[in-house]
């Protein structure tokens, strides 16, 4: 079964400071990965997708996926208290509309 | 914007007993999911479904029924609920033809603890 490391476990980084997650698939067939957002109290929230090698930017956030080492990575810049939070990396296959998530990474931002 | 909403938002069951956890989304997606949510493991795919009267086996299946009566209600039932089953479950939606990439919608969530 597709297994989704992520590390590290939980994180704190300043107000104003990046914040770099990791993740990686024991499964070369995927089609895409996500990152998802939980804040306390509240469901996941799909913050990004991507599926071809490089970089993809969307705002203060910014995914890197390397296919050849199945690993993906989300860089926050100029983190707020508001980014503290769950974050899942998941993967879906192709042609399915099923995913499997990782553990996550607790993120704390400091004031 | 796209809706998923749980009911209850918690709830305390005796061991053994049945418990039921619904779901309904206003999203006119045709796949909905379970999932629990236990610290360590992320998020667990418990059953899923496609189209209406008909349902999946997740990941972790066991111990966990479910019924999907229309496309906007699916609901997670447990007949005999054990203590191992306390977590917290999440419902989900998606579209079934890739728009979005495929993207899950998340309700609140249903705290469940099992004594």
């Amino acid at each position: 079964q597709q297994k989704v490391q992520q590390s590290p476990e939980s994180l704190s980084v300043p107000e104003g400071g990046m914040a770099s997650l990791n993740c990686t698939s024991s499964d070369r067939n995927f089609q895409y990965f996500w990152w998802y957002r939980q804040h306390s109290g509240e469901g996941p929230k799909a913050l990004m997708s991507i599926f071809s090698d490089g970089d993809k930017k969307e705002g203060r956030f910014t995914a890197h996926l390397n296919k050849a080492s199945l690993h993906v990575s989300l860089h926050i810049r100029d983190s707020q208290p508001s980014d503290s939070a769950l974050y899942f990396c998941a993967v879906s296959k192709p042609n399915t509309n099923k995913v499997v998530f990782g553990t996550g990474t607790r993120l704390q931002v400091l004031p | 914007e796209a809706a998923v909403t749980q009911s209850p938002r918690s709830k305390v069951a005796v061991t053994g007993g049945k418990v039921t956890l619904s779901c309904h989304q206003t999203n006119n997606h045709d796949y909905m999911y379970w999932y629990r949510q236990d610290t360590g493991h992320g998020l667990r795919l418990i059953h899923y479904s496609y189209v209406a009267d008909s349902t999946e086996k997740g990941d972790i299946p066991d111990g966990y029924k479910a019924s999907r009566p229309s496309q906007e209600n699916f609901s997670l039932i447990l007949e005999l609920a054990s203590l191992s089953q306390t977590a917290v479950y999440f419902c989900a939606s998606s579209d079934a033809t890739g728009g979005s990439s495929y993207e899950q919608y998340f309700g609140p969530g249903t705290r469940l603890t099992v004594l």
